[in-house]
């Protein structure tokens, strides 16, 4: 089965500073989507970034951008530029070929924002 | 709609009351998903459907979970006998098509607390 594994439950970062949150995650198939979604106090969880497992460039999106490394099985975000409304949870969530278009999330990891 | 919208938004009941869970889609959107977020963890897959029919409901925990999507778009979530251990977050998501490559859409969710 596949798993997903964030092991920083709580981050912090200074406003207008960079911080790079990590995921590594367990799969043995071969073409897969990999996603982060934050989660504001709200619940609404909103898609920040997508990575498909084929493509070797790292996505980006505004602020946010991924390490994707395949081999080792990690998947990390950095936020650039931090603001407070960056603040939340993350969760790292993988979705693979298998047959079940279930996402897997990791634990979260929970992102305070600095004035 | 403009996204996925989820009623009630809280819900409190007593142990071994019935209860339904609601969740509108994106419209348009055929493929349909409920997650369960327990407090302090990632959402856990209960059910998809594609259409009106249940695609994947390995992560229904027990028969005391049900759910329908009689016409392909609303979803009705529908808990039997409901135990403290239900208490959480119930996240619904949609996406315009089946298939693990397609963007899941996330709504606020109800949160359940059985006393």
């Amino acid at each position: 089965a596949q798993t997903v594994t964030q092991s920083q439950p709580e981050m912090s970062v200074q406003e207008a500073e960079t911080v790079t949150l990590s995921c590594t995650y367990d799969t043995s198939e071969s073409d897969y989507y990999l996603f982060w979604y934050k989660q504001p106090p709200s619940r609404q969880m909103i898609l920040v970034i997508r990575q498909e497992a084929y493509k070797q460039q790292n996505a980006t999106e505004n602020r946010f951008s991924v390490n994707f490394q395949k081999a080792a099985k990690s998947f990390s975000l950095k936020i650039s530029d931090s603001q407070l409304g960056d603040a939340a949870m993350y969760f790292c969530a993988y979705v693979g070929q298998g047959g079940s278009e279930k996402l897997v999330f990791g634990k979260g990891t929970k992102l305070t924002v600095n004035p | 709609g403009a996204g996925v919208s989820q009623t009630p938004s809280n819900k409190v009941t007593e142990k071994g009351k019935y209860v339904e869970l609601r969740c509108d889609p994106i419209s348009g959107h055929t493929a349909l998903y409920w997650y369960r977020q327990s407090l302090g963890q990632g959402p856990e897959f209960l059910i998809y459907f594609q259409g009106t029919g249940a695609a994947d409901d390995s992560g229904l925990p027990n028969d005391r979970f049900f759910a329908v999507r009689p016409e392909g778009s609303v979803s009705t979530l529908k808990i039997q006998r409901t135990e403290r251990g239900d208490s959480a977050v119930y996240l619904c998501a949609s996406s315009l098509l089946p298939g693990y490559q397609e963007t899941q859409y996330f709504g606020p969710g109800t949160r359940l607390l059985v006393l």
